[in-house]
């Protein structure tokens, strides 16, 4: 997990309270991603990013805005948090999206909504 | 989207026991991840395929990357109890970019 960190590691949250997911990786990758993980249900990729001013969205992105104005950081926003978006978040980047490349994953962010 | 049936869904062996266990899916995988999931923490990647046929390992670790390129398989040797987690197999579909996951093995080794 060197190179990706994640800011909170938990946090709870009233339902309609909005919050923002931090991710840094200090490894120069392009391609960065945020995945939520439930369970029995695997890791989701929810949006990623090729590289800085380039965003797009993944299986589950509906409830979350990201944005990539840097290499370095790519946040997750929730607009108004709602109980089904509690979960374990995690942040991933690898150099490139190519299918030969490692992806580093953060260590997490533990997200409850009342 | 894309699916990866990932079994058996969890495991409880005894220690020194070998482990096995698959991912399946529907589409051609360029590449296949097995991934391990400690408690607590992000999953870390254990071994990287490429192609059709390979057979590569990483200490007791031994994964293959069928022939067909719609599944891979993942076999631990002699467990012990820091080989517990959650293992998780992962690719880019043929003609994707991003990875899919599959729901992973949960994986419980008794002293």
């Amino acid at each position: 997990n060197a190179g990706v960190t994640q800011t909170p590691k938990f946090q709870v949250l009233k339902t309609g309270q909005s919050m923002t997911l931090q991710c840094a990786q200090d490894m120069n990758h392009e391609y960065m991603s945020w995945y939520r993980q439930d369970p029995g249900m695997g890791l989701r990729l929810i949006h990623y990013s090729v590289g800085a001013g380039i965003t797009d969205q993944g299986e589950v992105p509906n409830g979350y805005n990201v944005s990539r104005s840097t290499t370095e950081d790519f946040p997750l926003r929730l607009l108004s948090a709602a109980p089904s978006q509690t979960s374990v978040y995690f942040c991933a980047s690898s150099y490139s999206m190519g299918s030969g490349n490692t992806i580093y994953f953060g260590e997490g962010s533990w997200l409850t909504v009342v | 989207g894309q699916q990866l049936n990932q079994s058996p869904q969890s495991m409880f062996i005894q220690e020194g026991e070998d482990v096995s266990m698959n991912c399946t899916s529907s589409s051609i995988f360029n590449t296949w991840l097995w991934y391990k999931q400690d408690p607590g923490e992000g999953p870390v990647l254990l071994i990287a395929l490429y192609k059709a046929g390979e057979l590569t390992s990483n200490g007791r670790l031994t994964a293959q990357f069928g022939i067909t390129r719609k599944d891979s398989f993942l076999n631990i040797s002699a467990s012990i109890p820091s080989d517990v987690g959650i293992y998780f197999c992962a690719g880019p579909p043929s003609g994707y970019s991003t990875l899919t996951f599959g729901k992973g093995t949960m994986l419980l080794v008794s002293p």
